[in-house]
């Protein structure tokens, strides 16, 4: 069965450093996301994409955070300059059509130092 | 904004016994709704979604309804197992936009034996 993966498992990095997360959503699937979850918080939208370009961002999604599918599978998520308070775990997700269900991917942990 | 609320955790339970949780949600419009399960070092899964009002949703003996009415989606199972200890999320999708998922903050539910 199809599933989302993403790479690294687990990112650890010093503060101020940028870190690539990545992602390869299942392969007929068009629209793709971001979430993250703190530590025992809620899953926390970040961004959407859609046609090669952003569909929705958070308040979250500042400039600090950038997207990108370089080809045609993966999709990538680039944190800047990296801050304690971004440690967490990330998850991509994928679906077919806009709504509906999204199939998310088992996530990255990220440790800021 | 659109918005989830579930019941706060965690929830404790012998094997065997009936499981509520309880979810209501705000929105505009007419969002689809779903209930995602996350187990112990896992990431998410969808376990069941229901996209009109009065659609009920089931997967693994667990059911929700949506209630337009109410505006809630309690998941219920019948019979609990030890396998089913997990968080639990509710969540919507606006249907517009960018299709993001809201989270509500999570059930995490323990099962004993």
């Amino acid at each position: 069965e199809p599933e989302v993966t993403q790479t690294p498992s687990h990112q650890v990095t010093q503060m101020g450093q940028e870190v690539i997360l990545r992602c390869v959503p299942i392969s007929n699937h068009l629209y793709f996301y971001w979430y993250r979850q703190i530590l025992g918080q809620k899953v926390e939208f970040l961004v959407s994409f859609y046609n090669n370009e952003i569909s929705e961002k958070s308040e979250i999604f500042d400039d600090q955070f950038s997207v990108e599918r370089p080809d045609g599978s993966n999709f990538t998520l680039k944190i800047r300059s990296t801050k304690l308070e971004d440690s967490a775990m990330y998850f991509c997700a994928s679906s077919p059509s806009g709504g509906g269900e999204q199939f998310f991917g088992p996530g990255t942990r990220l440790t800021v130092l | 904004g659109d918005s989830v609320t579930q019941m706060e955790g965690p929830v404790t339970l012998s094997e065997e016994a009936f499981l509520t949780i309880n979810c209501t949600y705000t929105a505009t419009g007419y969002p689809s709704l779903f209930w995602y399960v996350q187990y112990p070092g896992e990431g998410l899964q969808l376990l069941l979604k229901a996209t009109k009002a009065d659609d009920k949703g089931s997967n693994k003996g667990f059911e929700a309804t949506y209630r337009k009415e109410t505006t809630s989606f309690h998941l219920e199972k019948g019979s609990v197992q030890v396998s089913d200890s997990a968080v639990y999320f509710c969540a919507l999708s606006p249907n517009t936009g960018g299709f993001k998922t809201i989270f509500g903050a999570g059930t995490r539910l323990f099962v004993k034996a």
